[in-house]
């Protein structure tokens, strides 16, 4: 399984353009990456899921260079709401759909 | 779309009792569910992988005899804590997987399992 290496921690202030980056040196062919939001105590929420180039819902944009060994989680206007933990995910969804997580980015997001 | 509930939202329970945690897919079939678990500041740990109509894979480490999953139908699998002690107390998330071109995981809000 493809590990991912995200930033601990970021801070932001609203109304920024926050990036968070992750690191998959060893994604897989069919690996596809997708980013996930928790809250305290709460499930994690899907967010965004990409293989390559870009991808833009309403929540946010996916950037994946050629190489695929990295991604950009892009939130456009943060609000304090935004606060949360951020995680990166590769899968090998041909092999069982199996996700490890790592330890995830905290966005704290301030006034 | 892609909703999936947990029931209980949250338990609290004497030591040696038996927990059951039901993860449902509510508008969707999933034939693959993962349980998870995660303690305070930490991130999700994979427990185990219950396939529907067959046995749970569970990860190294996680002992299959006091984590009971069953996975009965493709829109619930349980999770049944058996003889829980306050280390097993926890936050625990179950995910299922909808199957598409990217076989995308949909998680539930969280059980959180508190052991006295």
């Amino acid at each position: 399984l493809a590990k991912t290496t995200q930033p601990i921690s970021m801070d932001s202030y609203e109304g920024q353009e926050v990036n968070i980056t992750c690191s998959h040196n060893n994604i897989a062919t069919n690996d596809y990456i997708t980013w996930y939001q928790q809250f305290p105590s709460q499930g994690p929420r899907f967010i965004i899921q990409g293989y390559k180039t870009k991808v833009t819902n309403e929540v946010a944009s996916l950037f994946i260079p050629a190489d695929r060994k990295s991604s950009t989680l892009s939130l456009p206007r943060v609000s304090l709401s935004d606060t949360a933990v951020y995680y990166c995910l590769v899968g090998i969804y041909n092999q069982g759909g199996k996700l490890i997580f790592g330890q995830g980015t905290e966005l704290s997001v301030k006034p | 779309g892609a909703v999936v509930s947990q029931h209980p939202s949250w338990v609290i329970c004497k030591s040696g009792t038996s927990v059951k945690i039901e993860c449902r897919s509510l508008d969707f079939q999933a034939t693959t569910m993962f349980w998870y678990r995660q303690f305070p500041k930490q991130s999700l740990m994979l427990m185990a992988t219950s396939n529907e109509g067959s046995k749970a894979t569970y990860e190294q480490g996680v002992e299959k005899d006091k984590f009971l999953i069953n996975h009965a139908s493709l829109t619930l699998s349980t999770l049944t804590v058996t003889s829980a002690h306050p280390e097993d107390s926890s936050f625990y998330i179950c995910s299922a997987k909808r199957t598409g071109i990217t076989d995308t995981q949909y998680f539930g809000p969280g059980t959180r399992l508190t052991v006295l």
